[in-house]
């Protein structure tokens, strides 16, 4: 069973950082594009960063350049996001998503496993 | 980066077909077929129920339907049931492995 399991989330004052965990379990953990979504309170989601297979690939949202880092540790099945330089506008459950896998085609776009999510509160 | 349009509500009664638009640009949904459709309950994490524009994962049922044209894809939702009630998000390949997703539409069963 594919199993993806957040942690690291919490409140943290306007300027900290954070960095959040994904535990990846139940599939080839390297096989696979993954994905960091966010969602604030109350509103829409987000596509924050997303890492190719072997690491060697890493995108992200205007918003968060220069100020988030995606990484993954094959050996250990996880996916990390490092946040720095925290704003109250970050607020949010941050969701880790594995990239869908079709056919011959590994996809950093299209998401088919969805961990529960961590809550990052930036707030003073 | 900007969002896709989608219309912040639908609904329909039990039975009935309810169809959700998604608008992009020809630099997002107009430029590619990674055009994927996701179902959230309250407090719970988003479901893949469409990718690729009209493709169906195992396990979910054929009442939900996907299309596009031009810069438009939409989710149509047939023989509407209680369960089907939820938030649904469009989302869309954007180039250079970026992805966007809609505002969101929720959905309401009469």
């Amino acid at each position: 069973e594919v199993q993806l399991v957040e942690s690291g989330g919490g409140l943290v004052q306007p300027g900290g950082s954070l960095r959040l965990s994904c535990a990846a379990s139940g599939f080839t953990f390297g096989s696979h594009w993954m994905s960091w979504v966010r969602q604030a309170p109350g509103k829409g989601l987000e596509w924050v960063a997303n890492i190719k297979q072997d690491g060697s690939g890493k995108y992200y949202v205007d918003s968060v350049k220069g100020r988030f880092t995606v990484s993954r540790d094959n050996a250990k099945n996880s996916l990390y996001l490092q946040m720095n330089s925290l704003r109250a506008e970050d607020t949010a459950g941050y969701y880790c998503a594995r990239g869908l896998n079709f056919g011959i085609s590994a996809h950093s776009s299209m998401f088919d496993y969805w961990g529960q999510g961590t809550l990052v509160t930036v707030s003073s | 980066q900007s969002a896709l349009t989608q219309p912040p509500s639908a609904s329909g009664s039990p039975g009935q077909s309810v169809a959700i638009s998604c608008t992009g640009t020809s630099s997002d949904v107009g430029g590619y077929n990674y055009v994927s459709w996701y179902q959230q309950h309250p407090g719970k994490a988003p479901k893949l129920m469409i990718f690729e524009v009209s493709k169906r994962p195992s396990g979910v049922p054929d009442r939900f339907s996907g299309s596009k044209s031009g810069n438009t894809a939409s989710l149509t939702v047939s023989g509407l049931q209680a369960e089907d009630e939820a938030d649904y998000y469009c989302s869309s390949y954007a180039g250079n492995n970026s992805v966007t997703f809609g505002g969101g539409t929720k959905l309401t069963v009469l």
